[in-house]
């Protein structure tokens, strides 16, 4: 069992929907991202939070809109997608301990706008 | 260039076989190395850090050439099971919330 839960695992929206994804994780990491993931691509960073403050955006349409409420949760708010925001997005979470660390993925959200 | 480059495959390896491939890396002030595996429709899982010295788990070993600027993993023995894309993942020291991800290098074990 993953210890990064996103909600909800598929979403189905049009064009003019607003929707929200949900990552939430019990670990105790101080640092969240979003990322995004087309078919056979690596997956490509969005947002990173980090202390629930917004550190990195990597130049992300405004259409996505992040929220970190608390150190347990991340948001990713979606309104007026295009087709070609359709993937799988991840979030994941880590923790600095030592100059080796790595991310837990949640198990991602399929996304498809029609 | 790319900060990460990997031989995509696939690697069509039967059981039982050796399957080792390489990942460079661009960066040489880059400070963390990661091997993640990848399961079709599936989140990115660690498979295992990656130490200056190599480090072993079980079938898997992986190794660090700072000089070369690569990273390597070799599984042994390979079950069905480890049929996945294996993702190299990077920390370039840029930032160090912010990793490097390879394309994947595909391996498929046949029966």
């Amino acid at each position: 069992d993953t210890e990064v839960t996103q909600t909800p695992k598929h979403l189905v929206m049009g064009m003019t929907n607003k929707k929200s994804l949900k990552c939430e994780q019990h670990m105790g990491h101080r640092a969240m991202y979003w990322y995004k993931q087309k078919a056979k691509k690596p997956p490509e960073l969005m947002f990173v939070y980090s202390y629930e403050k917004l550190s990195i955006n990597e130049s992300v349409p405004s259409r996505f809109s992040p929220e970190c409420p608390n150190s347990s949760l991340l948001n990713l708010h979606l309104h007026a997608l295009q087709p070609e925001d359709s993937a799988l997005y991840l979030c994941a979470s880590s923790t600095r301990t030592g100059e080796n660390y790595g991310y837990t993925f949640g198990s991602g959200t399929r996304l498809t706008v029609v | 260039r790319k900060e990460v480059e990997q031989d995509p495959g696939p690697f069509n390896v039967p059981e039982g076989a050796t399957v080792a491939f390489n990942c460079t890396y661009s960066n040489s002030a880059s400070q963390s190395f990661f091997w993640y595996r990848q399961d079709c429709r599936k989140e990115p899982k660690l498979l295992m850090s990656v130490y200056s010295s190599g480090n072993e788990d079980g079938r898997f070993t992986a190794q660090l050439n700072r000089a070369s600027q690569y990273i390597s993993l070799l599984i042994r023995d390979s079950k069905l099971s480890d049929s996945a894309t294996y993702l190299c993942v990077v920390n370039p020291g840029t930032n160090d919330y912010k990793l490097s991800f390879g394309a994947g290098t595909t391996v498929t074990v046949r029966a």
